[in-house]
């Protein structure tokens, strides 16, 4: 299997431009995260879906952020307008949830940068 | 509200040396218990999962141990080798709650040829 696929890789982007990562789970997963990661506050859950479904959102920062999952194989977090204190690394993990939660598997992730 | 603790924040022993790891977390009513294993500029690499019902998985010169009701872990490392050295992440799914992990914030190993 591929792993958990993002896109892109790197981004550097101007303030107040609208920012699009993308995340393509491994097959058969049914559970999809996304994550923030700093060197001042470590790893973030931003959004949680389950079949799809937002299940907890709690962690998305404010309106600026907004994140789908039109299908099973892909997901996007969209930052719109972006500010420098977005710059992160941001990750999609995935898993299967049926019955026990299963093992989590990263992306190697999408490293943003706002001037 | 779950915490997750890693003690220490850093650690830099010489090759060959057995180590320890600590994971603290502050609910005991977990589902399970994960470790990663991250390198620099890279993604979080599963290393061990362990379920609740579970008191240790063993992969290789890795083993980690689950005590739920003083709410520890730990990963053992034998026989370590500069290849190890990376950025060592516990995360534990809590019940109660949607099934999301709450990470520590890493123990960063280096291991000295």
């Amino acid at each position: 299997d591929a792993g958990v696929i993002q896109s892109p890789r790197h981004e550097v982007t101007e303030m107040g431009q609208e920012v699009t990562l993308r995340c393509k789970p491994i097959s058969g997963h049914n559970s999809l995260f996304w994550y923030r990661q700093t060197m001042m506050r470590g790893l973030e859950l931003l959004i949680y879906f389950n079949n799809n479904v937002p299940i907890d959102d709690s962690g998305m920062p404010e309106d600026r952020f907004s994140a789908k999952m039109p299908n099973a194989s892909f997901s996007t977090l969209k930052i719109q307008p972006s500010e420098p204190r977005d710059s992160a690394v941001y990750f999609c993990a995935s898993r299967v949830d049926r019955g026990n939660t299963g093992e989590l598997f990263f992306g190697e992730g999408s490293r943003l940068t706002v001037l | 509200k779950q915490e997750v603790t890693q003690i220490p924040a850093a650690l830099s022993v010489p090759e060959g040396e057995n180590l320890v790891l600590n994971c603290s977390f502050t609910d005991s009513a977990i589902y399970n218990l994960q470790w990663f294993r991250q390198d620099p500029g890279k993604g979080l690499t599963s290393l061990l999962l362990i379920q609740s019902s579970q008191r240790e998985q063993t992969s290789g010169r890795l083993n980690a141990s689950l005590d739920k009701s003083s709410g520890r872990s730990t990963l053992y490392i034998a026989a370590s080798q500069p290849g190890d050295s990376a950025t060592y992440l516990c995360a534990v799914v809590t019940q109660g709650g949607s099934e999301k992990l709450v990470f520590g914030k890493g123990t960063k190993l280096t291991v000295n040829p």
